[in-house]
């Protein structure tokens, strides 16, 4: 068990909906990180917030928002779903930022749009 | 463009049978290599970070290597549970390739 939290595990929703995906980080980190995993993409890099500021960006459509709050807790907020946004998507978080920092998943968060 | 690139994409092993897990960059700046283990349906867990060519750290069967180019991960006498997808990526980056599978058969 990594510490990281990711709610809802299984989500099922059609395509033109909206959902939001939420993280809780390990204790005591201060960056949070969203990546979507597909088979044929491989993990991609989609944005990092660090202590409430966003610290880098990645491959994340516009229709893709983000957001980390107060209480370190994130929230990935997909919208006008499409089937290609079927996906594993992952939180992960880290104690600060850069490259001496480990980084530490959590389970996912399976979406299937349908 | 910064791009991390694995090979083979899928590797089958006889138990006990060692072999290498090839990852090479080409990214500006290069600061740190991670390589990380995922398990079916699971998050990728932590490895190994690597900062400087020439270094080197292991972990049970597993020992991870880097020079100016490319990382090795070598796997000796590798067993079934060491059957997993292993992931290298950029570790300031923040940029992974898209895995070696591999499987061991006892």
């Amino acid at each position: 068990d990594s510490g990281v939290t990711q709610t809802p595990k299984h989500l099922i929703t059609a395509t033109g909906q909206r959902v939001t995906l939420r993280c809780s980080p390990r204790s005591g980190d201060l960056s949070v990180y969203w990546y979507q995993q597909s088979l044929d993409q491989g993990l991609q890099f989609l944005i990092q917030y660090y202590n409430g500021e966003e610290r880098a960006k990645g491959n994340i459509l516009e229709r893709f928002s983000a957001q980390q709050f107060p209480d370190l807790h994130s929230e990935l907020n997909l919208s006008s779903l499409e089937l290609g946004d079927s996906a594993l998507y992952f939180c992960a978080s880290s104690l600060g930022w850069g490259s001496g920092n480990t980084i530490y998943f959590g389970e996912g968060s399976w979406l299937t749009v349908v | 463009e910064d791009q991390v690139t694995q090979s083979p994409e899928a590797l089958r092993l006889q138990e006990g049978e060692s072999s290498s897990l090839n990852c090479s960059y080409t990214v500006s700046g290069l600061r740190g290599l991670f390589w990380y283990r995922q398990d079916p349906g699971k998050g990728p867990e932590f490895l190994f970070t690597l900062y400087s060519a020439g270094e080197e750290k292991e972990k049970e069967r597993l020992k991870a290597t880097l020079t100016k180019k490319e990382s090795f991960l070598h796997i000796t006498a590798p067993k079934p549970e060491d059957s997993a997808t292993y992931l290298c990526g950029g570790a300031d980056k923040l940029i992974f390739g898209t895995g070696t599978r591999l499987q061991v058969f006892p």
